[in-house]
């Protein structure tokens, strides 16, 4: 069935350092890729998003790359800050039709001091 | 611009009990959608709708899960009886149109916690 997973369910990184996030999506038709960040007690917060018609998007310190060869996408958040520890989420979808996202299991970013 | 708004937050009830949920999705969002995260992971669509009518419910429990959207704009979730495994918090989330190209995002309510004992 449809599934999107994560690599690391845990990871963490000292204040400052660059981290990154992996996602791997099983279904080679999705063309829309989200990634979420959840805080503890709220709902999904929207980061980035990105298309499979390309392979980068830059946001503000935030960037994700996507290999549609080996179906992989990660997130890569630069300068890290204590702000950023949360659940990451990577969900997919196909543009065309009701637009129902999948998301995957999600991985904890602890941010040390 | 308020947020998708969720009541209660918490609940706590016993198994057979039922529930429910309540949302005001963001105004003027025509799309409305609960899903549930159980603990550890993402979360999954139960239903979903385009003003008031039913898009998607395919991973609705019917025989236990039922959802309204009267006159298109809040909405609510019930559970009826409610098994153990039903223990998750359940998200609402709104969009402006499923249809149109710039409405991808979807934005999330603060989630209720349900606790079945």
């Amino acid at each position: 069935g449809e599934s999107v997973g994560l690599h690391l369910p845990t990871l963490s990184v000292q204040e400052g350092d660059n981290s990154i996030i992996n996602c791997a999506y099983s279904n080679s038709a999705s063309d829309y890729f989200i990634w979420y960040k959840q805080e503890s007690g709220k709902g999904p917060q929207f980061i980035i998003d990105i298309r499979s018609n390309m392979d980068k998007r830059q946001g503000q310190r935030v960037t994700v790359l996507l290999n549609k060869t080996v179906k992989h996408l990660s997130l890569q958040i630069a300068a890290t800050q204590p702000g950023d520890s949360a659940v990451y989420f990577c969900a997919e979808t196909i543009i065309q039709g009701a637009q129902k996202l999948v998301f995957g299991q999600g991985t904890r970013l602890t941010i040390n001091p | 611009e308020a947020g998708v708004a969720q009541s209660p937050r918490y609940k706590i009830i016993e198994k057979r009990q039922s529930v429910a949920f309540w949302c005001n999705p963001i105004s003027g969002h025509a799309t409305l959608y609960w899903y549930q995260q159980i603990l550890g992971q993402g979360p999954k669509l139960l239903i979903q709708f385009q003003n008031n009518g039913v898009v998607d419910d395919s991973q609705l429990p019917k025989d236990r899960f039922s959802a309204e959207r009267l006159k298109g704009v809040d909405s609510t979730l019930k559970i009826q009886p409610a098994k153990l495994e039903d223990s998750a918090v359940y998200l609402c989330a709104s969009s402006l149109n499923h249809r149109t190209v710039l409405t991808y995002e979807q934005y999330f309510g603060p989630g209720t916690r349900l606790t079945v004992t």
